[in-house]
């Protein structure tokens, strides 16, 4: 079936410094999403992107997350500076556009911040 | 939190068994979807059910959707030790279709 893929697989870096998480979204789809999972907890929403623009983010989306896929590329999510918080398993996901359609989702990104 | 607390559960069984795992809801949703997430990877969908269907099936899998007292079920007959993971229900909400996952049922099948 369709993949959504991510890169790094792993990111340790020091708190302070900055991160970009990269996703390959499935080619025909137009909505795309960054979820944060810290280990042994619910999935949560970070935000959604069409069409260029942020749609919609949670309150865990803090001022130093920003997202873009310039030019069609990898849809990045990057964090900077980095706090030991946003420490988690961060999945990617993309949908053909409207609500109900399936998310596919990457196997993620896990970053570790020191 | 959009899903009950009672969602959180681990389950181990042997392969062969049946198997059924509940969500219940507190904000009513017209869409129900379920997801499977092994270990190391992200969540795939298993099955997304309306709130005109009261069951869908797919395989081994059946869903179904109580709109009167808010919750869905994921039933797998016949379970293969390749069926263990956390399984999770969410619903997609708002206009941006972001999902809002619940606590999960582990799912271990022993072979």
């Amino acid at each position: 079936g369709p993949k959504v893929l991510q890169i790094p697989s792993h990111q340790i870096i020091d708190m302070g410094q900055m991160v970009t998480l990269n996703c390959d979204p499935v080619s025909n789809h137009l909505y795309f999403y960054w979820y944060k999972q810290i280990l042994g907890q619910q999935m949560e929403f970070l935000v959604n992107f069409y069409n260029g623009k942020v749609m919609e983010k949670s309150k865990l989306f803090k001022d130093q997350f920003s997202v873009e896929r310039p030019d069609g590329s990898y849809f990045t999510l990057k964090i900077q500076p980095t706090a030991l918080e946003d420490s988690a398993v961060y999945f990617c996901a993309s949908s053909l556009p409207g609500i109900s359609y399936e998310q596919y989702f990457g196997p993620g990104t896990r970053l570790t911040v020191l | 939190s959009q899903w009950g607390e009672e969602n959180l559960q681990a389950l181990s069984i042997q392969e062969g068994e049946d198997v059924t795992m509940n969500c219940s809801y507190k904000t009513y949703t017209t869409v129900v979807q379920w997801y499977r997430q092994k270990s190391g990877k992200g969540p795939a969908q298993l099955i997304l059910i309306r709130s005109n269907e009261r069951e869908k099936r797919s395989g081994r899998l059946r869903a179904t959707l109580d709109t009167s007292s808010q919750s869905s079920s994921l039933s797998i007959t016949g379970t293969l030790a390749t069926d263990t993971a956390v399984y999770f229900c969410a619903s997609p909400t708002g206009n941006t279709g972001k999902l809002i996952f619940g606590l999960g049922t582990t799912l271990q099948v022993q072979p």
